[in-house]
């Protein structure tokens, strides 16, 4: 399975774009990155996932690089809402459909 | 967008009873709904794998006799925490799969459960 590695935390001043990273340089040509994230004693929400184009939906973008070995999720306003542990996970391999969970980073969006 | 639900959301119970907890995935169905668990403070640890009409696959070091799960249709899992102690204490959260294989997980809203 892909590891991903995530910053622990990063703030976010409300307002203002919030830019996640995620390396996965382990990743396989037939691995989505998915996105997810959980906000206090809720189950995860899914955000966006991507294969290697750049993705874009109502909550957010991912742009993932040309060699696939890294990706951004893109908050382009965060509100104080968006205050959650957003985890980036490599889809494993195969037809189980897993998702295994990292530690995630914590956005705090700030007033 | 797909909807999962879960039932209870949060139970209290004695230690030695079993308690179950319902995933109900209410706008599509899913051959494939995922049970996870998690401490405080930590991420999510993937418990077992239900698939419908067949027996469930479960991680390493997960008690299959201890965690029940049930997979009966397509829109219903449970899982059961048989004769339920203190570290059994945590956030159960399970996930339903739309789209197939290579399809989205979709997250119920979680069940907190209290052993005393």
């Amino acid at each position: 399975d892909a590891k991903t590695t995530q910053p622990t935390s990063m703030d976010c001043a409300e307002g203002r774009a919030a830019n996640l990273p995620c390396n996965h340089s382990t990743i396989s040509g037939n691995e989505y990155v998915y996105w997810y994230r959980q906000i206090h004693s809720q189950g995860p929400q899914y955000i966006i996932h991507g294969l290697k184009n750049n993705e874009t939906n109502e909550m957010a973008s991912l742009i993932i690089t040309e060699d696939r070995k890294s990706s951004t999720l893109i908050l382009p306003h965060a509100t104080l809402r968006d205050t959650a542990v957003y985890y980036c996970i490599v889809r494993v391999a195969g037809n189980t459909g897993k998702l295994i969970f990292g530690q995630g980073t914590t956005l705090q969006v700030k007033p | 967008g797909a909807v999962v639900s879960q039932h209870p959301s949060w139970v209290i119970c004695k230690s030695g009873t079993s308690v179950k907890i319902e995933c109900r995935s209410l706008d599509f169905q899913a051959t494939t709904m995922f049970w996870y668990r998690q401490f405080p403070k930590q991420s999510l640890m993937l418990m077992a794998t239900s698939n419908e009409g067949s027996k469930a696959t479960y991680e390493q070091g997960v008690e299959k006799d201890k965690f029940l799960i049930n997979h009966a249709s397509l829109t219903l899992s449970t899982l059961t925490v048989t004769s339920a102690h203190p570290e059994d204490s945590s956030f159960y959260i399970c996930s339903a799969l739309s789209g197939g294989a290579h399809g989205t997980q979709y997250f119920g809203p979680g069940t907190r459960l209290l052993v005393l």
